[in-house]
């Protein structure tokens, strides 16, 4: 089956613009969460979407907003670019976002944000 | 806040030689803890999880024990390979979200 797929892979976007990351679950998947990764702060969770409605926010300033669509696809947004907002940013998707029934979350391979 | 961590940056090991790592828990209210590897260029890749009430789990070549009283987590991998080059992360997961230890870069020796 299809994995996670997550576009674009890299970016390059100046301070002050505002940029959307887009993810597609797995098929079957209605969790979809999402996840910084630098090297200085290592994987740090944004938000959680189950059914178009967020569940669960990490601490990450208000410039940091998602959404997920009926299909299941999830879209995060970054305002207002920082320096520090480059990243790797992941998604993951489960089946229902709770202690999964032999299934984990699923990682797609990311996009590389590079702000200058 | 609560976070889940790993005991060692880096690991070196020789090829063939089984790997151990460690991660400490602090959230006793945990019940789902999973191993993740990342290769460069790619994201968390699933190894193995385990939930609260058991103590041991087997998968192909990893093993995985988690110790409740000292709240200690740790992936065994037996007869470790080239490919087994990666971060691994240990993750717990609660309120729909995984908390992330800082990862254990391991480098297998040939």
């Amino acid at each position: 089956k299809a994995g996670v797929t997550q576009t674009p892979r890299y970016l390059i976007k100046t301070r002050g613009q505002q940029v959307t990351l887009s993810c597609s679950p797995i098929s079957g998947h209605r969790s979809v969460s999402w996840y910084q990764q630098t090297p200085g702060q290592g994987l740090q969770f944004l938000f959680e979407y189950f059914s178009e409605t967020q569940r669960n926010k990490g601490n990450f300033p208000g410039r940091f907003s998602g959404r997920q669509f009926s299909n299941s696809r999830s879209e995060m947004n970054v305002s207002t670019l920082e320096l520090g907002d480059s990243a790797l940013y992941l998604c993951a998707s489960s089946l229902s976002g709770q202690v999964p029934k032999g299934d984990g979350y699923t990682f797609g391979s990311g996009t590389r944000l590079t702000v200058v | 806040g609560e976070s889940v961590g790993l005991h060692l940056p880096t690991l070196s090991v020789q090829e063939g030689d089984n790997s151990i790592i460690n991660c400490a828990y602090s959230n006793s209210a945990s019940d789902y803890f999973i191993w993740y590897k990342q290769e460069s260029g790619k994201g968390p890749q699933f190894i193995i999880d385990i939930r609260s009430n058991m103590d041991k789990r087997q998968g192909q070549r990893v093993t995985v024990l988690l110790n409740k009283t000292v709240k200690h987590l740790s992936l065994q991998i037996a007869a470790t390979q080239p490919g087994d080059s990666a971060v691994y992360f240990c993750a717990e997961n609660n309120d729909y979200k995984l908390s992330f230890g800082a990862g254990t870069t391991v480098t297998v020796r040939a």
